[in-house]
C-alpha cells in the first residue's frame, strides 16, 4: 500500500512555542491530506481537509489561526499549532487517499504533542 | 448527516476463536465506502478492509471478512481464528462520495485471550 510518513512522533514545548508537524506521501502524490486530532481513548476528529495548492478546508469549531495547515507541494502537507497551550495536547494524525480503486486513507505514524 | 456507531465500546475474545465488531452506518447517499481500521497501542492507523456501497459480495482480506446488510445499514468486521496481535482498537469509517471526507465511529477496543 502507498506510504505517509509523519514527522515528529513525539514532541514536547513549552507553552506560548509553535510546533510544526510535517505529513508527507512518500510513494505517491497526494492532491489531497487529512489532517485528525484523537484525544485518550476516543475516535478521530476531522480537524481540516488539504488541498494542494489552495487554503484548507477547516471543520468547523477549529482554529484556523491556531492550526495552520499548508500544502506547498504534491507530496507534503503542515501541520503548525501556533502559540500552543496544554489543551492543544493530542495524538495528531495525517492522511492521504489516491483516490484511486477503493481510495483508502493511508495515515501516517501520528504525532503525539505535550505542551507544559 | 452522515454517522457511524459502533455500540461496542470493548470486546473479549479467546484466541483461535471467531469475533464479529459491530458497525452501524447513516447516510443518504447512494454511493459510499465503509472501511474498517485497526489502531494498535503505537497509534498508526492500518487499513484491513474495504466494502462498496453497490459491492453485491462481502469482502473479504485473509482472516478479516465484512459482513454487508444494506437494506440494515450495518458492516461488521468478522476476525476468524483471533490471534494475540489483533488485540487493538477498531475503527469504522464511512467515506463521503462527494468530498473524499471520512466519518469514523467511536471504536471497539478488542482483547484477545490466551
Amino acid at each position: 500500500g502507498a506510504v505517509v510518513s509523519q514527522h515528529p512522533s513525539w514532541v514536547i514545548c513549552k507553552s506560548g512555542t509553535s510546533v510544526k508537524i510535517e505529513c508527507r506521501s512518500l510513494d505517491f502524490q497526494a492532491t489531497t491530506m487529512f489532517w485528525y486530532r484523537q484525544f485518550p481513548k476516543q475516535s478521530l476528529m476531522l480537524m481540516a481537509t488539504s488541498n494542494e495548492g489552495s487554503k484548507a478546508t477547516y471543520e468547523q469549531g477549529v482554529e484556523k489561526d491556531k492550526f495552520l495547515i499548508n500544502h506547498a507541494s504534491l507530496t507534503l502537507s503542515t501541520l503548525t499549532v501556533t502559540s500552543a497551550h496544554p489543551e492543544d495536547s493530542s495524538f495528531y494524525i495525517c492522511s492521504a487517499t489516491t483516490l484511486q480503486g477503493p481510495g483508502e486513507l493511508f495515515f501516517g505514524e501520528g504525532s503525539r504533542l505535550t505542551v507544559l | 448527516a452522515q454517522k457511524i456507531t459502533q455500540t461496542q465500546p470493548g470486546m473479549f475474545v479467546q484466541e483461535k476463536e471467531a469475533v464479529t465488531l459491530d458497525c452501524t452506518y447513516d447516510t443518504s447517499d447512494q454511493s459510499y465506502g465503509l472501511f474498517w481500521y485497526k489502531q494498535p497501542s503505537s497509534g498508526e492507523m492500518i487499513f484491513l478492509i474495504y466494502q462498496g456501497s453497490y459491492d453485491e459480495q462481502n469482502a473479504t482480506e485473509g482472516r478479516y471478512s465484512l459482513n454487508f446488510q444494506k437494506a440494515r445499514k450495518s458492516a461488521n468486521l468478522v476476525i476468524s481464528a483471533s490471534q494475540l496481535g489483533d488485540s487493538a482498537m477498531y475503527f469504522c469509517a464511512m467515506r463521503d462520495s462527494g468530498t473524499y471526507k471520512y466519518i469514523f465511529g467511536t471504536g471497539t477496543r478488542l482483547k484477545v485471550l490466551a
